[in-house]
């Protein structure tokens, strides 16, 4: 398969704890955007990646959450610290400069923040 | 105001029937315009782009009016099938971020 691959699928964590998820792109695609979604909602930008350069970060994105793209292939989405507010889909989407302009998403990690 | 407005529904319609969505965008440098279907539980795909000129995809068809700032999609002859979500992006000038609208609910009833 070579579509855009997120893992966990689901995680469950108990509020104050670090979580981690992890999205590998497209292998060709020189883009990468985070995304988060909660029902009912259509997805909330969070932050996305030319390369392994962090290009724009959503003013509503606090502290606690880090996104990395070290080697401008993979890139890993951090959240410190969950609250229950963080409970929500965080999809992964990947894209190629010279492709249109598509957005092709993984099919997400699912957080749930006891 | 949100960067990007749809009416949530849901559009319950016949099958067979013609529907069409609305999506008004608020940044007059936007740039870029999509319609994307989310099917439930499932991650959003692109359905289709929508140039200044208007463009057709089969059964959809989807137009860009840039004066009043919104876009629309139809879709004629609906299917069980076309019973998702759909999406309204948009981007604008100098930034590739993806802004998405709530999304508009349709089912289609048989």
């Amino acid at each position: 398969d070579t579509g855009v691959s997120q893992d966990p699928r689901h995680k469950i964590t108990k509020r104050g704890q670090n979580v981690t998820f992890r999205c590998d792109p497209i292998s060709e695609h020189n883009r990468l955007y985070w995304y988060r979604q909660t029902l009912g909602q259509g997805p909330e930008f969070l932050t996305y990646f030319q390369n392994e350069a962090q290009l724009e970060k959503s003013r509503l994105l606090s502290d606690r959450f880090s996104a990395e793209r070290p080697k401008g292939s993979f890139s890993t989405l951090e959240i410190q610290r969950t609250e229950q507010g963080d409970s929500a889909m965080y999809l992964c989407a990947s894209s190629l400069v010279r492709d249109g302009e598509k957005l092709f998403f993984g099919s997400g990690t699912q957080l749930s923040v006891l | 105001r949100k960067e990007v407005e749809q009416d949530p529904g849901p559009f319950n319609v016949p099958e067979g029937a013609t529907v069409a969505f609305n999506c008004t965008y608020s940044n007059s440098a936007s740039q870029s315009f999509f319609w994307y279907r989310q099917d439930c539980r499932k991650e959003p795909k692109l359905l289709m782009s929508v140039y200044s000129s208007g463009n057709e995809d089969g059964r959809f068809t989807a137009q860009l009016n840039r004066a009043s700032q919104y876009i629309s999609l139809l879709i004629r002859d609906s299917k069980l099938s076309d019973s998702a979500t759909y999406l309204c992006v948009v981007t604008t000038s100098g930034t590739y971020k993806y802004i998405f609208g709530t999304g508009t609910r349709l089912k289609v009833l048989a």
